[in-house]
């Protein structure tokens, strides 16, 4: 079946710094693919979606200044969390389908922490 | 954006079978009905999703309102492994939004 890879799974971070998470499609291609934000004990929140070659589409309310997405082929989406602070500390899981009408793969997830 | 909602939890057997309800009276003619359940600290698992017919797989049935307005998840026959919180979406043109699933509890 698809499987989508996402790394790396936990990451503890300086307030300040940024930090890059990486979604890859193994063995299908994804034109488009999405980010999600999951605080605890809380559903998941959908932040942007991911098109290859062109630029993301963000949901209202998340700044796209602190979250770059860039998917520059079709098998791999970054997110890059710029300038972190606690409150981004959160669960981030991104998802791939081949098309619409079929099941959507979601990675794993990464755990991040803002120290 | 269409919503769907489902209850809080629910509290099934071993080896029973477990029906999840979901509204989704908003439904729109070409949304999909996606199910996906999560375990703690993992991404979401796909179970099932179908247009309008029921639809089977090893995992679930899902059988569908002839409206749409309303779909059930059946777990056969329920395990400890099944015990996760259960989504139901919509997917429309792609995006998922997420409401906020039953937790589903299996006792032995």
């Amino acid at each position: 079946g698809a499987v989508v890879s996402q790394h790396p799974s936990r990451v503890i971070c300086k307030s300040g710094t940024s930090v890059k998470i990486e979604c890859r499609s193994l063995d299908f291609q994804a034109t488009t693919m999405f980010w999600y934000r999951q605080f605890p004990k809380q559903s998941l929140m959908l932040m942007a979606t991911s098109n290859e070659g062109s630029k993301a589409t963000y949901e209202q309310g998340v700044e796209k200044d602190k979250f770059l997405i860039n998917h520059a082929s079709l098998t791999l989406s970054t997110l890059t969390v710029t300038s972190a602070h606690p409150e981004d500390s959160s669960f981030y899981i991104c998802s791939a389908g081949a098309s619409r009408g079929y099941g959507y793969t979601f990675g794993s997830g990464t755990r991040l922490t803002v120290v | 954006d269409a919503k769907t909602t489902q209850p809080n939890s629910m509290e099934s057997n071993e080896e029973e079978p477990v029906h999840l309800p979901c509204n989704h009276s908003t439904i729109s003619g070409t949304d999909y009905i996606h199910w996906y359940r999560q375990l703690p600290s993992q991404g979401p698992e796909y179970v099932i999703h179908g247009l309008t017919s029921n639809v089977n797989n090893r995992m679930a049935s899902l059988a569908i309102a002839e409206d749409r307005k309303s779909s059930t998840l059946i777990l056969h026959r329920a395990t400890l492994r099944d015990a996760a919180v259960y989504y139901c979406i919509l997917d429309q043109g792609g995006k998922l939004i997420f409401g906020q699933g039953t937790e589903l509890s299996v006792k032995p």
